[in-house]
């Protein structure tokens, strides 16, 4: 596709349900990130992906969340036993190459939990 | 680890006024440093980026970055605000390893007052 695809754009969902979140990169990028936004938070990185390499887990608040990626393209973000403090948004965003040209982002997921 | 400090969640400025816009960095290696906008309900796009070439860096719309070694600072700078610059900006930096994930500071939200 022509950007950065995440799905689904709004989850509303039960404390203490599973999630996935789905990103799928811009074509040929080998780097994928995810980050969660919160309100006066800033952009809080969560997991990196980058070619073939081990990802990069450190920024993964709990053991709730994990993250994979197939086949070097779609990545899908869990977060088991949802909390109320999970909801954010959750952005996706991919670069073509290490220089960081450009990062291109998703729309993110907002993800509410009640 | 790389961090990096944005000085005020929120600035408020005067249409035509000069824009400052603060960021600090911490990098125990030498810094890749780069500027972020988000404009309401739209994603982020990347403004500017210093990757050791120019210390003087210029970006989209009029905005421009100085990186400053001694002071380890990054701080975006446009000579005329706009009603079109209010926006969230994010300050980022990373190190060109290759495996080195994009840290953000939480923002600075611009207020362009007319």
């Amino acid at each position: 596709g022509a950007g950065v695809s995440q799905s689904p754009s709004n989850k509303v969902t039960e404390k203490g349900k599973d999630v996935e979140l789905r990103c799928d990169p811009i074509s040929g990028h080998t780097a994928l990130y995810w980050y969660r936004q919160s309100l006066g938070q800033g952009l809080e990185f969560l997991i990196y992906f980058q070619g073939n390499s081990a990802p990069d887990k450190s920024g993964l608040p709990s053991d709730r969340f994990s993250a994979e990626r197939t086949g070097g393209s779609v990545s899908t973000l869990t977060i088991q036993r949802t909390q109320q403090e999970d909801s954010a948004v959750y952005l996706c965003a991919s670069t073509r190459d290490r220089g960081y040209e450009k990062l291109f982002f998703g729309s993110g997921t907002q993800l509410s939990v009640l | 680890a790389q961090s990096v400090t944005q000085l005020g969640s929120h600035v408020s400025v005067s249409e035509g006024a000069l824009v400052l816009l603060r960021c600090n960095y911490s990098s125990s290696v030498p810094p890749y440093l780069f500027w972020y906008v988000q404009y309401p309900n739209q994603g982020l796009q990347l403004l500017l980026k210093y990757t050791s070439a120019a210390t003087l860096v210029k970006g989209i719309n009029g905005f421009e970055a100085e990186f400053k070694k001694s002071e380890t600072s990054f701080h975006l700078t446009k000579p005329s605000a706009h009603m079109s610059d209010a926006a969230e900006y994010f300050c980022a930096v990373s190190a060109y390893s290759g495996n080195t994930p994009l840290v953000f500071g939480k923002g600075t939200r611009l207020s362009v007052i007319a």
